[in-house]
């Protein structure tokens, strides 16, 4: 089955903790997203990913950070400097060309206490 | 960075009423992509559209890019029970073959 994979679906942290949120594509893909969505917000981009080993801040990328290391794989972590973290969080890819869909996970659902 | 405005926010109709969905920008867009988020799901891709006046069609959904390029709808005729969820437009930004900036959805109920 060729998909994303994101897990968890739920995450529960403990304000202070940082946390990591997995995201995997068996696309080929070369390009990946993370985005967060809040109620009526729409989709907010946090960080993309055009290839491996590069990355490029998004719209919203303060308490955040990522990594590209493989080209199937694009962890995101939520760190203790975001200051609202609790959100649903959308991982997404695409193949790179000019205006190609996007291909999104089934997210997952972070909440801080 | 660009900006889609999508109105409106919410739209509750009778199933087998007809439904629309509209996405404005004060500037020339390069191309729009429509996106479907079933409740408590994720965003799937409907279209892309990227000439000045297109319109395409796909069963009862009927998508449109406005002639200037700076406004677009999504119809839906005759609603369905399954049309429910949150229907968003979505723009490259500022060029870039690869930023999405979406506008923040309708959210669409049908009342069977």
């Amino acid at each position: 089955d060729g998909g994303i994979t994101q897990s968890p679906k739920y995450l529960f942290r403990k304000e202070g903790q940082n946390v990591t949120l997995s995201c995997e594509q068996n696309l080929n893909h070369d390009a990946m997203y993370w985005y967060r969505q809040d109620p009526g917000q729409g989709l907010r981009l946090i960080y993309y990913s055009q290839i491996v080993n590069d990355f490029q801040k998004g719209d919203i990328a303060e308490g955040y950070s990522v990594s590209r290391e493989k080209k199937e794989s694009f962890p995101l972590t939520v760190t203790s400097a975001q200051k609202n973290p609790t959100a649903f969080y959308l991982c997404a890819s695409s193949k790179g060309d000019f205006g190609n869909e996007q291909f999104f996970g089934p997210g997952t659902r972070l909440t801080v206490l | 960075g660009q900006q889609v405005m999508q109105i409106p926010q919410y739209q509750h109709v009778q199933e087998g009423e007809d439904f629309t969905t509209y996405c404005n920008s004060s500037t020339t867009l390069s191309n729009i992509q429509w996106y479907k988020q079933r409740p408590g799901g994720h965003p799937v891709f409907l279209i892309q559209l990227v000439k000045s006046g297109e319109v395409k069609k796909q069963k009862r959904l009927t998508f449109q890019f406005g002639e200037a390029k700076k406004n677009s709808s999504l119809h839906i005729t005759a609603t369905q029970t399954t049309d429910v969820g949150t229907y968003f437009c979505a723009e490259n930004s500022g060029g870039s073959n690869y930023k999405l900036t979406f506008g923040k959805g309708t959210l669409l109920t049908v009342n069977p």
